[in-house]
């Protein structure tokens, strides 16, 4: 089957960095995608990752290895408004997104 | 911006009924789905379309249905609701070509089923 593992919650304290891995089991790859949920929210693009590497975006960096079928979100200098869930996501070989269970980030001041 | 409205932010409805979901995007975008969202268990896929008049099951279709008769409209049908789809259901549409698939949602529709 098809499956995206993320750790189920992550906490860390305000101002540092935080790292929210994910790692994926699916017929066919087409790229990794990361969504923020707020509580009550919508969930919103961060970031996409076609090839591996590091894709950066002001505090947030998002990085690939297809050949460990792996990748993280990495949050850098966090900030109360940085509490959310987080997902990612795959493209898979039917071209629809497979999505994980989500990672509930919670920022401690 | 990319808008999507969702029909209702929360709705009550009894078992049997037959209720409608209503989806709106006004960024003339090609592809629409319909996901529900249950706790632990991420985003599950029911239904998607790619043009006007098709559709296309996910990973849980059954026990619903999709209606888009335009291409700004996708609406998610409940035949006979029953508790089990007490659920968020969350409504994206998608241009072709975009990055990574990038999907824009609406705010969501929270549906309990008595």
């Amino acid at each position: 089957g098809q499956s995206l593992e993320q750790p189920s919650e992550v906490t860390a304290v305000e101002g540092a960095i935080v790292q929210i891995n994910c790692t994926y089991q699916t017929s066919g790859f087409y790229g990794l995608s990361w969504y923020q949920q707020h509580d009550g929210g919508a969930p919103t693009f961060l970031s996409y990752n076609g090839l591996d590497g590091l894709e950066e975006t002001g505090r947030f960096s998002s990085f690939l290895s297809r050949s460990d079928s792996y990748g993280y979100l990495l949050l850098q200098e966090l900030q109360m408004k940085d509490s959310a869930s987080y997902f990612c996501a795959v493209r898979g070989s039917n071209y629809q997104l497979i999505w994980g269970a989500g990672t509930k980030l919670i920022i401690k001041p | 911006d990319v808008k999507v409205t969702q029909s209702s932010r929360y709705l009550v409805k009894r078992t049997g009924e037959k209720v409608f979901l209503e989806c709106v995007q006004d960024m003339d975008h090609e592809n629409m789905f319909w996901y529900r969202q249950d706790p632990g268990l991420g985003l599950r896929l029911i239904y998607f379309s790619y043009d006007v008049k098709m559709k296309e099951k996910g990973d849980i279709p059954e026990g619903y249905s999709v209606s888009r008769e335009k291409k700004e409209r996708f609406s998610l049908i409940l035949e006979s609701a029953s508790t089990n789809q007490t659920s968020m259901y969350l409504c994206a549409s998608r241009p072709n070509g975009g990055l990574g698939e990038t999907q824009y949602f609406g705010p969501g529709t929270r549906l309990l089923v008595l």
